[in-house]
């Protein structure tokens, strides 16, 4: 049974509107979440975290926000460029020490200019 | 620069061959991973090593092998004990092993089977 879940394969938005990635977790263990984006051939890098002792963090175009009673988190971006067109993986992490990350399946995301 | 190097970037398997995945970091990390990528499917973690001399096997770790004898290579073979070899192979590293330590991922091998 997956205990992280992006149920979106894929989501087509238009150039500047809003992008949103939903990321849903079943472990209530899990404490520390990550959000990586990735080009086709090439490794993933790294986005944007969140703890949960917070419910939102920023960066840039890019935002987190965390819902811990519902074991939800979002990506946002705003506004959406034709180069944001990847495929974003969400990550979940224990709190304790050496605890590995669980990743989900991922979500498509094409900008249409 | 520091990164992470894996090579080859394409790699073909004939039935009943070993073959092994490079991977080189100087980043001075612990930790080193190696995971797999297929079509609709999360990242699903082969093996792991924390330390010099030190592995653990991760959720799908049948039909592979690993060694970690220096910092900075952990190499991987994929034995012809694995009958559905076919993916794209990412290593990863990170410093430490707290929660909040990100994982740098490398580019890539895309194992095919011929």
């Amino acid at each position: 049974d997956q205990q992280v879940k992006q149920n979106s394969p894929s989501l087509s938005v238009q150039e500047g509107r809003i992008s949103i990635l939903n990321c849903d977790y079943t472990n209530s263990m899990f404490d520390y979440f990550l959000w990586y984006k990735k080009y086709p051939a090439e490794g993933p890098t790294f986005l944007i975290s969140i703890s949960s002792i917070k419910d939102k963090n920023e960066d840039g175009r890019f935002t987190v926000f965390l819902n811990k009673s519902a074991k939800h988190l979002s990506l946002h971006i705003v506004p959406s460029q034709p180069g944001d067109s990847a495929v974003y993986f969400c990550a979940a992490s224990g709190r304790n020490y050496g605890q590995n990350f669980v990743f989900g399946p991922g979500t498509r995301l094409s900008v249409l200019p | 620069d520091g990164g992470i190097t894996q090579s080859p970037k394409y790699l073909f398997r004939k039935e009943g061959q070993n073959v092994t995945l490079s991977c080189e970091q100087n980043l001075n990390h612990d930790a080193m991973y190696w995971y797999r990528q297929d079509p609709g499917q999360g990242l699903r973690l082969i093996y792991y090593s924390q330390i010099v001399n030190d592995f653990q096997k991760g959720d799908i770790a049948e039909g592979y092998s690993v060694s970690r004898e220096k910092k900075e290579s952990f190499p991987l073979t994929v034995t012809s004990a694995q009958k559905n070899p076919t993916a794209f192979y990412l290593c990863a590293s990170r410093k430490g092993q707290t929660p909040n330590e990100k994982l740098f991922f490398g580019s890539g091998t895309q194992l095919s089977v011929l």
